[in-house]
């Protein structure tokens, strides 16, 4: 099973709301990652988690807050987002580890956001 | 530093094959690609550890030059299944501060008409 699920499927949130994005995983793995990807234009790296600590910030903006509340859940709070931050947000999960199949990342089907 | 993949975009017509290339200005521990379709997640097609192995899968198959820091993608007798946008996903380093760092290259689109 390579199943990593993500919820909600769409969200619409104003700039002053907080809501949450949720990711799960049960493949047993050890690294999570949150990737932004905007129309026509690759996955950009938000965070990664290792072991459920915060490995990797790639410097996003504070309104962005990361939780990896156990191994299997990851999830993506959300406080006065900008239009700009529309876009497909997309979970990842890997093993941790040096052997071949280590780092290969299986993505959620993402969270489609839009901020009005 | 973002992967260089060419081409932007590739038009086929079923059975034809066709190649994309992904280069690197750093040194590489490994390539990773994936197909994207429309309104999907990518999903994940194989891995290239540096060491200038090829691999295979089915009709696709790719290859890690570690000297030129490149990788390319060969789809054999493509399908129309094989539409959608090829992203390959570089990998520094083995470990440390940088592991599970992955960057994506800026995509490669491919289309398969009947």
């Amino acid at each position: 099973d390579t199943e990593v699920t993500q919820t909600p499927k769409h969200l619409v949130m104003g700039m002053t709301n907080k809501k949450s994005l949720k990711c799960e995983q049960h493949m047993g793995h050890r690294a999570m990652y949150w990737y932004k990807q905007k129309a026509k234009k690759p996955p950009e790296l938000m965070f990664v988690y290792s072991y459920e600590k915060l490995s990797i910030n790639e410097s996003v903006p504070s309104r962005f807050s990361p939780e990896c509340p156990n191994s299997s859940l990851l999830n993506l709070h959300l406080h006065a987002l900008q239009p700009e931050d529309s876009a497909l947000y997309l979970c990842a999960s890997s093993q941790v580890g040096r052997a071949e199949r280590g780092g290969t990342q299986y993505f959620g089907p993402g969270t489609r956001l839009l901020v009005l | 530093q973002q992967p260089v993949q060419s081409p932007q975009a590739v038009i086929l017509r079923e059975g034809e094959d066709a190649v994309i290339n992904c280069s690197s200005s750093k040194a590489l521990y490994s390539v990773h690609w994936y197909r994207q379709k429309h309104g999907e997640a990518p999903v994940f097609l194989m891995i290239l550890l540096k060491g200038g192995e090829q691999k295979g899968h089915e009709k696709i198959s790719a290859s890690f030059n570690e000297k030129k820091q490149q990788s390319s993608l060969y789809l054999t007798a493509s399908q129309l299944s094989y539409s959608g946008t090829y992203f390959c996903g570089a990998r520094p380093s083995a470990g440390g501060t940088s592991y599970g760092k992955l960057t994506f290259g800026q995509g490669t689109i491919l289309t398969v008409h009947p």
